[in-house]
């Protein structure tokens, strides 16, 4: 069964900071993996999507690698702002039987200014 | 364009109450998702809608819970006799694709927000 795990939990960094958020899974047969920010009361914001046969994907100052082999995937954010506070999920799309994503529970970030 | 859409974006109902949750996929998009998420836990697939195939139900948690979808449009999830535990936001994602092999974008919308008292 296909889990996906999140670390850290939580994380506080000060403005201006570079970061990386791990996330992990448990059966590297996956068709992709997408990052998404969640703010409070909000729904999901599709941040970076790598599909299987890919190593990474860059999005201005998000950068998403994916080792598919060892089942991890890092999302490294630079020069970090208070903007970027937001609870960050990683998804899977399992390559077998089903269609739904599997979430970690994310990372809830704070940037302090 | 036009995102997901989701109705009401919150709900109080009683215990034992029927609620009924809304949501408008992507215009074109085929495929639709539910997904539930409860507090401090991570997001849980509930149903999948792709076209005209028979819907994937593996994930709701009981026979409480049902959805439906007209043609490649409308969804509505429906939970009868609402339990405490159900309360969670439940999200709904469309993309233009799904199937076993598609590796389509999901886009989700801004959830409903169910509190059962």
């Amino acid at each position: 069964k296909q889990e996906v795990t999140q670390i850290p939990a939580a994380l506080s960094v000060p403005e201006g900071e570079n970061l990386v958020l791990n996330c992990s899974f448990t059966d590297s047969a996956i068709y992709n993996l997408q990052w998404f920010r969640q703010d409070p009361g909000k729904g999901l914001t599709s941040l970076l999507l790598i599909q299987s046969s890919q190593r990474e994907q860059t999005s201005g100052r998000l950068n998403a690698s994916l080792d598919k082999s060892s089942g991890r995937s890092t999302l490294y954010i630079a020069a970090s702002q208070p903007g970027d506070s937001a609870t960050y999920l990683c998804a899977v799309r399992p390559g077998k039987a089903g269609t739904a994503l599997i979430f970690g529970k994310g990372t809830t970030l704070s940037v302090s200014s | 364009g036009a995102g997901v859409s989701q109705s009401p974006s919150n709900k109080v109902t009683e215990k034992g109450k029927d609620v009924e949750l809304r949501c408008d996929p992507i215009s074109g998009h085929t495929a639709l998702y539910w997904y539930r998420q409860r507090l401090g836990q991570g997001l849980e697939f509930l149903i999948y809608f792709q076209g005209n195939s028979a819907p994937d139900k593996s994930g709701l948690p009981s026979d409480r819970f049902s959805a439906e979808r007209t043609g490649e449009s409308v969804s509505t999830l429906t939970i009868q006799r609402t339990q405490q535990e159900d309360s969670a936001v439940y999200l709904c994602a469309s993309s233009l694709r799904g199937g076993d092999r598609s590796s389509y974008e999901q886009y989700f919308g801004p959830g409903t927000r169910l509190t059962v008292t």
